[in-house]
């Protein structure tokens, strides 16, 4: 009962483009969507997140959009830059506080 | 503050054996959490605490699993009688309620291997 599907394992994306990552969720029971970035032998680290009642919600290079219809969740970084290399998850807050995380996309930066 | 520190970085032991890892939070966030993450998954909820009560805990955490946080600061998660199935990176993550949306903020995790 997966309530978080990152379809994608893996992005490649040359440097200065935008990358675009997705996610599907099968319950609408959610406050709120986040993202969260993680690098080989660290914690993930929050990225950005987005209220339920929006649609939208920008930070910098980062904008995150919501489709409650769909209930799709997607992740625009644009320009892309080599350091945002790393694997994404996207996340849902559920119950008493936790999260609850897709299998996550890596990403990859090319020059 | 550094952050959450966990502690050790590193464990290898074989089948069998007890393990115990350590959790320190940011001082000021009073929830705790341990996930769990295997090759290729997202990392996956074991049990929470606030302060010192552990409020709720996985179906994945079975029996040989337990976890406290006796004065309601560092935390332990024990795993008895480890199995290779147990292997897999052990994080730890502190909140506070105020920013409990977006407030987490994770260790770098126990990686365990189990052989």
């Amino acid at each position: 009962d997966q309530q978080v599907k990152q379809n994608s394992p893996s992005l490649s994306v040359q440097e200065g483009r935008i990358s675009i990552l997705n996610c599907d969720y099968t319950n609408s029971m959610f406050d709120y969507f986040l993202w969260y970035k993680k690098y080989p032998a660290e914690g993930p680290t929050f990225l950005i997140s987005i209220s339920s009642i929006k649609d939208k919600n920008e930070d910098g290079r980062f904008t995150v959009f919501l489709n409650k219809s769909a209930k799709h969740l997607s992740l625009h970084i644009v320009p892309s830059q080599p350091g945002d290399s790393a694997v994404y998850f996207c996340d849902i807050i559920q119950g008493a506080q936790k999260l609850v995380f897709g299998q996550g996309t890596r990403l990859t930066i090319n020059p | 503050d550094t952050g959450v520190s966990q502690d050790p970085r590193h464990k290898i032991t074989k089948r069998g054996q007890n393990v115990t890892f350590r959790c320190d939070p940011i001082s000021e966030h009073n929830r705790l959490y341990w996930y769990r993450q295997t090759l290729g998954q997202g990392p996956e909820f074991l049990t929470y605490f606030q302060n010192e009560a552990q409020l709720e805990k996985s179906r994945l955490l079975s029996d040989r699993f337990s976890a406290e946080r006796p004065k309601g600061s560092f935390s332990t998660l024990e795993i008895q009688r480890t199995e290779q199935g147990d292997s897999a990176m052990y994080l730890c993550a502190s909140s506070f309620p105020r920013t409990g949306y977006n407030g987490y903020t994770f260790g770098s995790g126990t990686r365990l291997t189990v052989v």
